[in-house]
């Protein structure tokens, strides 16, 4: 069964744009959650989705977003970029919405902003 | 909320030696893992434990929910277990999951 897998891999964007990146949860994985990872914060829960529905939110302002789709991907959109924005991004997908629920974690997407 | 600390924070093995590594969280959970990360940044699952103890080759798990740690145990450390160690927890609070990571343990293994 293949992983979690998120693209691009890499990203260079300039402070002021937005960005979209894309995850697609392990098959037959409904639940899709977003982290950002940096060298000063670690990592950091962004939110979650599940049947097409933000079901969590962690502690970030509004510029963050995401969504799934029918099929359970995801995407999470930055706008009006800022140089703190500069982390790893990670995916990770699990089968359903429940607390006990095993996270398995895709490759990530680096994100620079100049 | 919740604080999750590892330690220790840097650990610098040689080759064949055996450590463990330690997480704290400082409230009950509903759910506990443990992860590797690789030079590249891919987060590894190495166990799904909220409770009770694991073994998966050379690695073994411990967590006592009730006292709130939990233990990875490296034996026979090998160049290929370099790396950054995270435990994360899930617990509900206030009608919502919270996804906590750990501080992280930076290994290093030397041939």
């Amino acid at each position: 069964k293949a992983g979690v897998t998120q693209t691009p891999r890499y990203l260079i964007k300039t402070r002021g744009q937005q960005v979209t990146l894309s995850c697609s949860p392990i098959s037959g994985h409904r639940s899709v959650s977003w982290y950002q990872q940096t060298p000063g914060q670690g990592l950091q829960f962004l939110f979650e989705y599940f049947s097409e529905t933000q079901r969590n939110k962690g502690n970030f302002p509004g510029r963050f977003s995401g969504r799934q789709f029918s099929n359970s991907r995801s995407e999470m959109n930055v706008s009006t970029l800022e140089l703190g924005d500069s982390a790893l991004y990670l995916c990770a997908s699990s089968p359903r919405q429940s607390i006990y629920n095993e996270q398995f974690f895709g490759p990530g997407t680096r994100l620079t902003v100049l | 909320g919740i604080q999750v600390e590892q330690s220790p924070p840097d650990l610098i093995l040689q080759e064949g030696a055996n450590s463990t590594l330690r997480c704290n969280f400082s409230d009950s959970v509903n759910n506990l893992q443990w992860f590797h990360q690789n030079p590249w940044g891919q987060l590894i699952n190495l166990f799904y434990i909220p409770s009770g103890t694991k073994q998966n080759g050379r690695l073994s798990a411990t967590t006592v929910a009730t006292e709130r740690y939990s233990l990875l145990y490296i034996s026979s450390s090998q160049t290929t277990d370099s790396g950054v160690y995270f435990c994360a927890v899930k617990r509900v609070d206030s009608g919502t999951y919270k996804y906590i990571f750990g501080t992280g343990t930076r290994l290093k293994v030397l041939a």
